[in-house]
């Protein structure tokens, strides 16, 4: 069956250090891999979008790599701050390309 | 500039009643979007619209009918609510559906409270 997972609900880490974030899944073959940002109470904010024909993709300080062969993306934020604190969501285009399936969300708490 | 809007913000009612949630983009987005999030599960698609006046059936489409007569509007209604469709109903737009240009914009959610 089709599975996207999202590597905990929850993760804690310092501030100033980097967060990473997994996204795996399983009889998808996207060609295209988002990442959002949820707040309490708010709708989903779009972050970065990666093609599968790109290794890297990179925003500020964050960063998204894209691994096909092991159906796998990872999402990094460096010199986090408090203010990163946020549930982040993965989203990756269905085997129709026509619309976008999401992961449950990782919850992530940058403590100060 | 308003994106996406959303009504009602919150809404409980009765099991059995016919409910509409509106949805608004002002983006000139051609495809739409009906979600619905609850606790562990995670986004669901229930419906979308690929353009004014096609509808497609997403994850969970029973029990919710949609319309899109025009490219701005795509209310979602509920013929006859259940408990089960107590949830937070997100509707969200993009420039197009799939692909590279399937950036989603939120709107601020809809929390429905079915008893």
């Amino acid at each position: 069956s089709q599975k996207i997972e999202q590597n905990s609900e929850a993760l804690n880490i310092q501030e100033g250090k980097t967060a990473t974030l997994t996204c795996n899944y399983t009889n998808y073959s996207p060609a295209y891999l988002q990442w959002y940002r949820q707040d309490p109470g708010r709708g989903p904010v779009f972050l970065l979008l990666i093609r599968e024909n790109e290794k890297e993709k990179r925003k500020e300080r964050l960063k998204v790599t894209f691994d096909t062969t092991l159906k796998q993306s990872l999402f990094h934020i460096t010199a986090s701050q408090p203010a990163d604190s946020a549930t982040y969501l993965c989203a990756l285009e269905d085997n129709y390309g026509q619309n976008f399936v999401f992961g449950p969300g990782t919850r992530l708490s940058v403590l100060p | 500039i308003a994106g996406i809007t959303q009504a009602p913000t919150s809404q409980i009612l009765a099991a059995g009643r016919r409910m509409t949630l509106r949805c608004t983009q002002d983006m000139r987005h051609n495809a739409m979007y009906w979600y619905r999030q609850d606790l562990g599960l995670g986004l669901r698609l229930i419906h979308y619209s690929n353009t004014a006046g096609t509808t497609g059936k997403g994850e969970v489409p029973d029990g919710y009918s949609v319309s899109r007569a025009n490219t701005d509007d795509f209310p979602l209604t509920l013929a006859s609510a259940v408990p089960s469709q107590t949830s937070v109903y997100f509707c969200a737009s993009s420039e197009s559906s799939g692909g590279a240009y399937n950036e989603q914009f939120f709107g601020p959610g809809t929390r429905l409270t079915v008893l």
